[in-house]
C-alpha cells in the first residue's frame, strides 16, 4: 500500500496568513494527488485534484502543487471559513489511501 | 445536482453484519462515467477507503477488509450497498458513500453523502 504522510499534523494560524501544508507519498504517484477539506461533523469536500487543479467552486486562494512524491496545499490568505482539517489522498493505485490529516486552527 | 444519502442501522452487535445503503438522486448509478465508493472514519481519526463498485458489478476492495466485505449495486433502485460481516468495536465509525469521478479528475471523490454513524456494541 502507498503510505501518505502529512505535515504538520496541526497548525495554528491567523486570518490573512499564507499557509502551506505538505503531503509525501511513500512512492511516486505522478499527479494522482487529491486534497479534501473536512469541517467538524461534515463530509469531506473536494478541493483539488490532479495535484494542482481546483475543483469547480473552490476559491482561488487555495492552490496545490507537486508531482511524484512531494505535494503542497497553499492558502494565499486564510479566511475564517478555512479553519478545518485537510486530507491528502492518492488515487494512483488501490487501496486508495489518505494522509492522517492536518488540523488548521486559529 | 447529484446527491448521495446513506441509510442503515446505527447500532450493530459484535459478530453481526453491518449493512448500509447509499441512495443516489439527481443522477444515475448506471452511468458508466463513475465508480461508487464507501469510506469510513473512526471517531476522532482519519479516513479509510473501504472499496468501490462499478454499475456492471465489478468491485475493488481494500484488502484489509476484503474477507468480510461485500459491495453490491442495484441499478433498479439507483442504490449501492455495503455489507461487513463479523464486526467488532474497531468497525465503529462514520461511514460515507461517495462518487468517484473519471480519470480526468484523477478519480477524485467529488460527491459525498453526509455520512452515517455506526456503533458496534452489545
Amino acid at each position: 500500500d502507498i503510505q501518505m504522510t502529512q505535515s504538520p499534523s496541526s497548525l495554528s494560524a491567523s486570518v490573512g496568513d499564507r499557509v502551506t501544508i505538505t503531503c509525501r507519498a511513500s512512492q511516486s504517484i505522478s499527479n494522482y494527488l487529491i486534497w479534501y477539506q473536512q469541517k467538524p461533523g461534515k463530509a469531506p469536500k473536494l478541493l483539488i485534484y490532479a495535484a494542482s487543479s481546483l475543483q469547480s467552486g473552490v476559491p482561488s486562494r487555495f492552490s496545490g502543487s507537486g508531482s511524484g512524491t512531494d505535494f503542497t496545499l497553499t492558502f494565499s490568505s486564510l479566511q475564517p471559513e478555512d479553519f478545518a482539517t485537510y486530507y491528502c489522498q492518492q488515487s494512483y493505485s488501490t487501496p486508495y489511501t489518505f494522509g492522517q490529516g492536518t488540523k488548521l486552527e486559529i | 445536482q447529484v446527491q448521495l444519502q446513506e441509510s442503515g442501522p446505527g447500532l450493530v452487535k459484535p459478530s453481526e453484519t453491518l449493512s448500509l445503503t447509499c441512495t443516489v438522486s439527481g443522477g444515475s448509478v448506471s452511468s458508466g462515467r463513475y465508480y461508487w465508493s464507501w469510506i469510513r472514519q473512526p471517531p476522532g481519526k482519519g479516513l479509510e477507503w473501504i472499496g468501490y463498485i462499478y454499475y456492471s458489478g465489478n468491485t475493488n476492495y481494500n484488502a484489509s477488509l476484503k474477507s468480510r466485505l461485500t459491495i453490491l449495486v442495484d441499478t433498479s433502485k439507483n442504490q449501492f450497498s455495503l455489507k461487513l460481516t463479523s464486526v467488532t468495536a474497531a468497525d465503529t465509525a462514520v461511514y460515507y458513500c461517495a462518487r468517484i469521478g473519471q480519470q480526468v479528475i484523477r478519480y477524485a471523490m467529488d460527491v459525498w453523502g453526509q455520512g452515517t454513524t455506526v456503533t458496534v456494541s452489545s
